[in-house]
């Protein structure tokens, strides 16, 4: 049973540049989540799907952020005109619906900006 | 808003010590409380956890117990290994898919 899948592993990029972060759930689960997590801190909520849509975006820091998940399985996460400041780890976490409360993650991805 | 508060690291400690990581919490309601771990190298992994007060969550010999009257769930184990090195995170959520809030992670180093 394959877990949570995460590519790209490492991401350098220069600022300014557009970057997408694809995340694959575990098969069956409804629901997907997209944390960031600085170094020295613990992870940070972004974004929430539930199926298909945006049940909760309230954590994604500002308009450049942006996710879509267009058939309730994989999910990008999308940053335009990155900045340093968003060199992070970027992890996604699934969980089976409805009402578990155990959310499983992938590995994450390493994104440095230049 | 909801938070959660951790000691500290780093933690270092000899094998075979005891070990306790205090965490507490702010939020309203009745959370489900988590500690995960995060091993060198590796991702995210859930430890424990526990969903109502009073409830125990154990496993691989780590243990805490949902306290609601002093908001707490710290970790103890009584004899901890050179393996169990890594950072351990207390969160919480409620129920219905909602996301995890995270503390900041202790980091425990065993040595033997």
């Amino acid at each position: 049973g394959a877990g949570v899948s995460q590519t790209p592993s490492n991401k350098v990029t220069e600022k300014g540049k557009y970057v997408e972060l694809r995340c694959d759930p575990i098969s069956g689960h409804t629901a997907l989540y997209w944390y960031r997590q600085s170094l020295g801190q613990g992870p940070e909520f972004l974004i929430y799907f539930q199926g298909t849509g945006a049940a909760d975006d309230s954590g994604l820091p500002n308009d450049r952020f942006f996710a879509v998940r267009p058939e309730g399985s994989v999910s990008t996460l999308k940053i335009q005109r990155t900045e340093r400041g968003d060199s992070a780890v970027y992890l996604c976490a699934s969980s089976l619906n409805p009402g578990a409360n155990e959310q499983f993650f992938g590995p994450g991805t390493r994104l440095t900006v230049l | 808003g909801n938070s959660v508060t951790q000691m500290e690291g780093p933690v270092t400690l000899s094998e075979e010590a005891f070990l306790t990581i205090n965490c507490t919490y702010t939020a309203t309601g009745y959370p489900s409380l988590f500690w995960y771990v995060q091993y060198p190298g590796e991702g995210l992994q859930l430890l424990l956890k526990a969903t109502k007060a009073d409830d125990k969550g154990s496993n691989k010999g780590f243990e805490a117990t949902y306290r609601k009257e002093t908001t707490s769930f710290h970790l103890e184990k009584g004899s901890v290994q050179v393996s169990d090195s890594a950072v351990y995170f207390c969160a919480l959520t409620y129920s219905g898919n909602t996301p995890l809030v995270f503390g900041k992670g202790t980091r425990l180093s065993v040595i033997a």
